[in-house]
């Protein structure tokens, strides 16, 4: 079974650029979560969709969003790239919301340099 | 305070060796438990997920919950050199998905 598929693996911009990075759940999961990954804050949630639908959202500025297609594929966007938004960004999938059985498994990440 | 503390190590163990990992939270509606191990350029890889307190077993691996101290730990026998990865814990509430993770303990397994 193919894992998580994140695309691209590295992406280099510029400071009040944007982008948009793309996330293929495994084949069967509903759910997709966003996480992103600094050497100075760890892991942290950025938001989570189901069905299309936002169900959780972390504690980060407007300028990061998502949404999720009928497919279950996610996209985020982080608009206004500043210096600090240099991190690994990881998406997540499980199979769905509320399901204790079922625990989320993560891809590669992409690497995001802001310079 | 962070909601869950996690040494950062590094910790350098010999080949064979039994390793201990551990966190402990602050958070008592976390119920769901999960370990998971990054390789360099790696996304977390789940190792084990276990609810509310208790063991689990798999293979090397023993995941350890013990809610009424809000600690959880994570045992490798007879460590190999590739278990050479940061360890992860994480945690999340029921009915959330959001997780929350420790800040990783880089382990090192030398031959």
């Amino acid at each position: 079974k193919a894992g998580v598929t994140q695309t691209p693996r590295y992406l280099i911009k510029t400071r009040g650029q944007q982008v948009t990075l793309s996330c293929s759940p495994i084949s069967g999961h509903r759910s997709v979560s966003w996480y992103q990954q600094t050497p100075g804050q760890g892991l942290q949630f950025l938001f989570e969709y189901f069905s299309e639908t936002q169900r959780n959202k972390g504690n980060f500025p407007g300028r990061f969003s998502g949404r999720q297609f009928s497919n279950s594929r996610s996209e985020m966007n982080v608009s206004t790239l500043e210096l600090g938004d240099s991190a690994l960004y990881l998406c997540a999938s499980s199979l769905g919301t509320g399901r204790a059985d079922s625990p989320l498994h993560f891809g590669n990440g992409t690497r995001l340099t802001v310079t | 305070q962070k909601e869950v503390e996690q040494d950062p190590g590094p910790l350098s163990v010999p080949e064979g060796a039994i390793v201990s990992l551990n966190c402990t939270y602050s958070n008592s509606a976390f119920q769901y438990f999960m370990w998971y191990r990054q390789y360099s350029r790696k996304g977390p890889e789940l190792l084990m997920y276990t609810y509310s307190s208790g063991n689990k077993e798999d293979g090397r691996f023993t995941a350890q919950v013990d809610k009424s101290s809000k600690y959880i730990s994570l045992f490798i026998r007879d460590s190999q050199p590739s278990d050479s990865a940061t360890y992860l814990c994480a945690m999340s509430e029921t009915g959330r998905r959001a997780l929350t993770f420790g800040s990783g303990t880089r382990l090192q397994v030398q031959p």
